[in-house]
């Protein structure tokens, strides 16, 4: 009864690998995002989705590219694979976007060799 | 835009000390305030929230008031444990934004 979960949670791989992380949440929520946390512990916002439809995209290589295949799954594909990548990749959810509360998966600890 | 600026770590303590991290935040409008816990090797966690001035989120007896006229959020708890021991950020959501804002972390470690 995990209400966002996340898999793999590790993932390690070569550099110039191609990998994909997926994301569910059965909360019934219209909103996810993908959240990077890097190793001082900063978290930034890669993504956002409601309904199925973009609505953040931040400064992100063009590498990453999330597909949301309906309102309750959002993966996460990542291209071509750097160093720089390794981190932890968090996936969210929320009922809407704005004011709401997000909840969190676990994590994806992603190291790129 | 809007931001959170939370109070630089580490944060080191004895058990049964009391705990404050401050937290102020820059928005326009009125935005929902959080805290939420980070334990180690895990995601984060809902700590605690209050979505309009002067109210008081609580849980697992951690405290925070949404103090529109100093725009903070500080999180406080009277007797801090082992257990609490993890990194709490403090975060903001508006309607002018699609994303969480998050403060940089705080890591609290408890000693016994």
């Amino acid at each position: 009864d995990t209400a966002v979960s996340q898999t793999p949670k590790y993932l390690v791989t070569q550099m110039g690998n191609d990998k994909s992380i997926k994301c569910e949440q059965n909360l019934g929520h219209d909103t996810m995002y993908w959240y990077k946390q890097d190793s001082k512990k900063f978290l930034k916002i890669m993504f956002s989705y409601n309904n199925k439809e973009l609505i953040i995209n931040e400064t992100v290589p063009n590498r990453f590219s999330p597909k949301s295949p309906d309102k309750a799954h959002l993966n996460l594909h990542i291209n071509s694979l750097e160093l720089g990548d390794s981190a932890v990749y968090f996936c969210a959810s929320s009922q809407g976007g704005g004011r709401e509360t997000q909840y969190f998966g676990p994590g994806t600890r992603l190291l790129v060799l | 835009g809007d931001s959170v600026t939370q109070m630089e770590g580490p944060v080191t303590l004895s058990e049964e000390a009391f705990l404050t991290i401050n937290c102020t935040y820059t928005a326009t409008g009125y935005p929902s305030l959080f805290w939420y816990v980070q334990y180690p090797g895990e995601g984060l966690q809902l700590l605690l929230k209050a979505t309009k001035a002067d109210d008081k989120g609580s849980n697992k007896g951690f405290e925070a008031t949404y103090r529109k006229e100093t725009t903070s959020f500080h999180l406080e708890k009277g007797s801090v444990q082992v257990s609490d021991s993890a990194v709490y950020f403090c975060a903001l959501a508006s309607y002018n934004n699609n994303d969480m804002r998050f403060g940089a972390g705080t890591r609290l470690t408890v000693k016994p």
